[in-house]
C-alpha cells in the first residue's frame, strides 16, 4: 500500500506565476489536509477535505490560494500570482476516515512535502 | 485555539544517552500525535496517542490527558533520532508545537 504522494518534490516559480501542487492520498483514505511549514517554523493547517467538499478552511489565506479535492484524481492545492513570502514545504496528509459523527479523524499519515521556491 | 507548547526547543545528545521530550496544551485535547522530521524534511508519524503510554522500540510515548501533557521518551538515542520532534493535535481543529530539536552526536 503506497503512502501519501505528492507531487512535485520541488517548484520553483516567479512571482507572479501559478503554482499547483498536488496530493494522492493513501489507499482507501478519503480525507486529506494540507499543512505549510515555513522554514525554521512548525507545521500550520491550511484545510480539511474530503472528496468534492471542504470541510475545514479556516487556515487557508483568503486570497490567492484554493484547494480542491475532486471525485477522481489528486487533491490540488492552487497558489495563484504566488509572491517570496509563499516559499515554504507544503505537506499533504490523509485519514481514511471519522470515527463516528462529528468526532475526530484518525491518525494522518503525511507525504514527503512539496518545496516551493519563489524567486 | 490551542496553544501547544513544546520543550525543550533544543536538545543536544550524545550518542547513546535518553531523552524526554514534553508537550503542554492549554486544552484539553483528545486527538494527540507525535512526528519525527528527519533532517532531509520527511515527516514521519510516531504515535497517536490521546491518553495512556504506547511504546514502539525505544520510543515510547505518554499523554495524560486530564492535565493537558505528552511526553516523548526516546532511549539509547541513535544520531538517525536527530531531526525535529513535533506533537500535535489533530482533531477536529489542529494545532502543532513549534517542535523541539534534537542533535544526537556520535
Amino acid at each position: 500500500n503506497a503512502g501519501v504522494m505528492q507531487n512535485p518534490r520541488h517548484l520553483v516559480r516567479r512571482r507572479g506565476q501559478e503554482a499547483r501542487l498536488r496530493c494522492s492520498p493513501m489507499k482507501g483514505h478519503s480525507h486529506v489536509y494540507w499543512y505549510r511549514q515555513l522554514p525554521e517554523e512548525g507545521l500550520k493547517f491550511m484545510v480539511y477535505l474530503q472528496k468534492e467538499n471542504i470541510i475545514d478552511e479556516s487556515g487557508m489565506p483568503k486570497e490567492r490560494f484554493s484547494a480542491e479535492f475532486p471525485k477522481e484524481g489528486p487533491s490540488i492545492l492552487r497558489i495563484q500570482q504566488v509572491v517570496r513570502g509563499d516559499s515554504a514545504a507544503y505537506f499533504c496528509a490523509s485519514s481514511p476516515r471519522v470515527t463516528e459523527a462529528g468526532s475526530l479523524p484518525e491518525t494522518q499519515y503525511f507525504g514527503p512535502g512539496t518545496r516551493l521556491l519563489v524567486l | 485555539g490551542i496553544q501547544v507548547e513544546q520543550s525543550p526547543p533544543d536538545l543536544i545528545l550524545q550518542e547513546g544517552a535518553n531523552s524526554t521530550l514534553r508537550c503542554n496544551f492549554s486544552d484539553s485535547v483528545n486527538n494527540l500525535q507525535w512526528f519525527h522530521q528527519n533532517p532531509w524534511g520527511q515527516l514521519i508519524n510516531l504515535f497517536y496517542i490521546p491518553s495512556g503510554t504506547k511504546q514502539n522500540g525505544r520510543l515510547s510515548a505518554t499523554t495524560v490527558a486530564t492535565e493537558r501533557y505528552s511526553l516523548l521518551y526516546i532511549s539509547s538515542s541513535q544520531t538517525t533520532d536527530s531531526g525535529v520532534y513535533f506533537c500535535a493535535h489533530t482533531g477536529n481543529q489542529f494545532y502543532f508545537g513549534t517542535g523541539t530539536s534534537l542533535t544526537v552526536i556520535p
